[in-house]
């Protein structure tokens, strides 16, 4: 039962055009929403997040919009640069419980 | 620079074996965690502990057991090893005194096969 679904496994964009990356999540007590970047052969990183509080977050390049009635989230980047390909997971917190559920991971592939 | 460790980097390892992967932060960070990824799973938590000295089971406990003895380390051990265990292993820690939510740090992995 995944409670966190990333459905796009693989994403290809040009250079300079916006990639947008798209996450579902199932659990109404999720309250706090991260997105974090995977290179190969290295551990994720953060990279943004968002309260449920909230319905947009912004950070430079990257965006993340949360409509909460749709229990969907996405992140947006603006200019997508080579240097963004990488897998992309989308995670899930409820406060109460402090652990993060992560969803299946997209690889996004920005060609140049 | 400041950060977690993990080692081994890669194993290869016979069913049955014991193994313990190694894990270390220098961030003072009261929470850690060991998860595994796998390729169309994405990250699975299997156990946690939020301070030294308790630990929690997560989502994929079984055949798996961590130890808290203080803050810098907490180890994973496979007591005997099996081939479903074949996956890549992320340590991550997180300060979680005080504030409900907490971004994961995350070391750069253990790839471990188990034939």
């Amino acid at each position: 039962d995944q409670q966190v679904k990333q459905n796009s496994p693989s994403l290809s964009v040009q250079e300079g055009r916006i990639s947008i990356l798209n996450c579902d999540y199932t659990n109404s007590m999720f309250d706090y929403f991260l997105w974090y970047k995977k290179y190969p052969a290295e551990g994720p990183t953060f990279l943004i997040s968002i309260s449920s509080i909230k319905d947009k977050n912004e950070d430079g390049r990257f965006t993340v919009f949360l409509n909460k009635s749709a229990k969907h989230l996405s992140l947006h980047i603006v200019p997508s640069q080579p240097g963004d390909s990488a897998v992309y997971f989308c995670a899930a917190m409820a406060s109460n419980t402090g652990k993060l559920i992560f969803g299946q991971g997209t690889t996004l592939q920005v060609k140049p | 620079i400041a950060g977690i460790t993990q080692a081994p980097t890669s194993q290869i390892l016979a069913a049955g074996r014991r193994m313990t992967l190694r894990c270390t932060q220098d961030m003072r960070h009261n929470a850690m965690y060991w998860y595994r990824q796998d390729l169309g799973l994405g990250l699975r938590l299997i156990h946690y502990s939020n301070t030294a000295g308790t630990t929690g089971k997560g989502e994929v406990p079984d055949g798996y057991s961590v130890s808290r003895a203080n803050t810098d380390d907490f180890p994973l051990t496979l007591a005997s090893a099996v081939p479903s265990q074949t996956s890549v292993y992320f340590c991550a820690s997180s300060d979680i005194s005080g504030r409900a939510y907490n971004e994961q740090f995350f070391g750069p992995g253990t790839r471990l096969t188990v034939l």
